[in-house]
């Protein structure tokens, strides 16, 4: 079974430029989320997708960042402008029912703002 | 709100101790808790999964327990080798949604 895909891997930009990030979940698993991982931090919830439909949504900082989920299968998650205190590991996720069920990761995507 | 702790922050014990991990949560209304480990740049891969319904849960070396009533778990780690050094994490799902709310992990150096 293929896991979860997310790229790129790595990603340096310059303040106030905007940034991309893309991930394909495991087949058939209907709930993808986003989280950031800050240094030294475990891993915060940012958005959670049930199919093409947004479940939570209450930590993205909407002035910058942005996700959607077309056809209920890739999600690509963007942030404009970037700031300083987004550099991060953006981590995706995906598992196949709501709850009770097991999350599995990508390798993520390290992003540095500079 | 769920928070979640994990102690300690890091540990370094010899090669082939066995060793306890600690994870503890304020909302004991939970679904299910997750023991992840994460290698230095690289994603989380899930170790175990407790439901709520279970004490415990085995695989291999790792032995995971939940106490739903004291808002704890433990994953115990027996025959520690280098290979098992990484960074350990739990979580739990927030409140009435299933996104995972994580500790801030507990850094494991085995020593060889």
């Amino acid at each position: 079974e293929a896991g979860v895909a997310q790229s790129p891997r790595y990603k340096i930009i310059e303040k106030r430029q905007s940034v991309a990030f893309w991930c394909n979940p495991i087949s058939g698993h209907a709930t993808l989320y986003w989280y950031q991982q800050i240094l030294g931090q475990g891993p915060k919830l940012l958005i959670q997708f049930q199919n093409n439909g947004v479940v939570d949504d209450s930590q993205l900082p909407k002035d910058r960042f942005s996700a959607e989920r077309l056809k209920g299968v890739d999600s690509t998650l963007k942030i404009q402008p970037a700031k300083l205190e987004d550099s991060a590991v953006y981590l995706c996720a995906s598992s196949q029912f709501p709850a009770n069920t097991e999350a599995f990761f990508g390798q993520g995507t390290r992003l540095t703002v500079v | 709100k769920q928070e979640v702790t994990q102690i300690p922050a890091a540990l370094s014990v010899p090669e082939g101790e066995n060793l306890v991990l600690n994870c503890s949560f304020t909302d004991s209304a939970i679904y299910n808790l997750q023991w992840f480990r994460q290698d230095p740049g690289k994603g989380l891969t899930s170790l175990l999964l407790i439901q709520s319904s279970q004490r415990e849960q085995t695989s291999g070396r790792l032995n995971a327990s939940l106490d739903k009533s004291s808002g704890r778990s433990t994953l115990y780690i027996a025959a520690s080798q280098p290979g098992d050094s990484a960074t350990y994490l739990c979580a739990l799902p927030r409140g009435g949604a299933d996104g995972l709310t994580f500790g801030k992990g507990t850094h494991l150096i085995i020593q060889p």
